[in-house]
């Protein structure tokens, strides 16, 4: 079974800094997809980012980017010039590439990210 | 809007009482799970649906059962809440998406108590 970790319970950053949420996991798999989603206060699931593994370059969506190490198994997230709104829950999640495992998602089990004005 | 709906947004009640926690999508999903929150364990799936009728367990399904009479409906069943059952509570969907699936669009969540 696949397992996802994330190691920081919680994390803090200066408003405008940059800083970097880690994420490992652990498969057997070749085919799969990563993905980190955040969760405001308000509890909503937001999708932030999402890798494919079969991809070498890595995501990046505005201020978000991974840096995806495919052989590491690590997928971490680096958000640049924090704003107030980018605190919250951010999970780490893991979606296996086989059509028998539907669209399930692992989820590691959380990072909550201060932003200190 | 493109959405999923649950409902109730919060809901106490005490052991052994039947409850039923509604999840509707107007997307025409092929595919709705639901999944639990707990504080130190992140996400975890209860149950999941590939399409009306189909229904299977996930990681956590002890104590919940679904059903899927209508592609636009999952609905979660707690015949007899315990208090472990005391959760944050999501319903997603998603479609299929070239050869995998779509992300999953996740309703706002249900917070349970159970006392």
């Amino acid at each position: 079974a696949q397992t996802v970790t994330q190691s920081q319970p919680e994390m803090s950053v200066q408003e405008a800094e940059t800083v970097t949420l880690s994420c490992t996991y652990d498969t057997s798999e070749s085919d799969y997809y990563l993905f980190w989603y955040k969760q405001p206060p308000s509890r909503q699931m937001i999708l932030v980012i999402r890798q494919e593994a079969y991809k070498q370059q890595n995501a990046t969506e505005n201020r978000f980017s991974v840096n995806f190490q495919k052989a590491a198994k690590s997928f971490s997230l680096k958000i640049s010039d924090s704003q107030l709104g980018d605190a919250a829950m951010y999970f780490c999640a893991y979606r296996s590439g086989k059509k028998s495992s539907g669209d399930k998602l692992t989820f590691g089990t959380g990072t909550r990210l201060a932003v200190r004005p | 809007e493109a959405q999923v709906t649950q409902n109730p947004r919060y809901l106490i009640t005490v052991t052994g009482k039947k409850l039923t926690v509604t999840c509707s999508q107007n997307m025409n999903h092929e595919y709705m799970s639901w999944y639990r929150q707990d504080p130190g364990l992140g996400l975890r799936q209860i149950y999941y649906s590939m399409n009306v009728e189909v229904t299977d367990k996930g990681d956590v399904p002890e104590g919940y059962k679904v059903s899927r009479k209508e592609k636009r409906n999952f609905p979660l069943i707690l015949e007899s809440p315990s208090p472990n059952q005391t959760s944050l509570y999501f319903c997603a969907s998603s479609y299929r998406q070239g050869g995998g699936y779509s992300p999953l669009h996740f309703g706002n969540g249900t917070r349970l108590t159970v006392t």
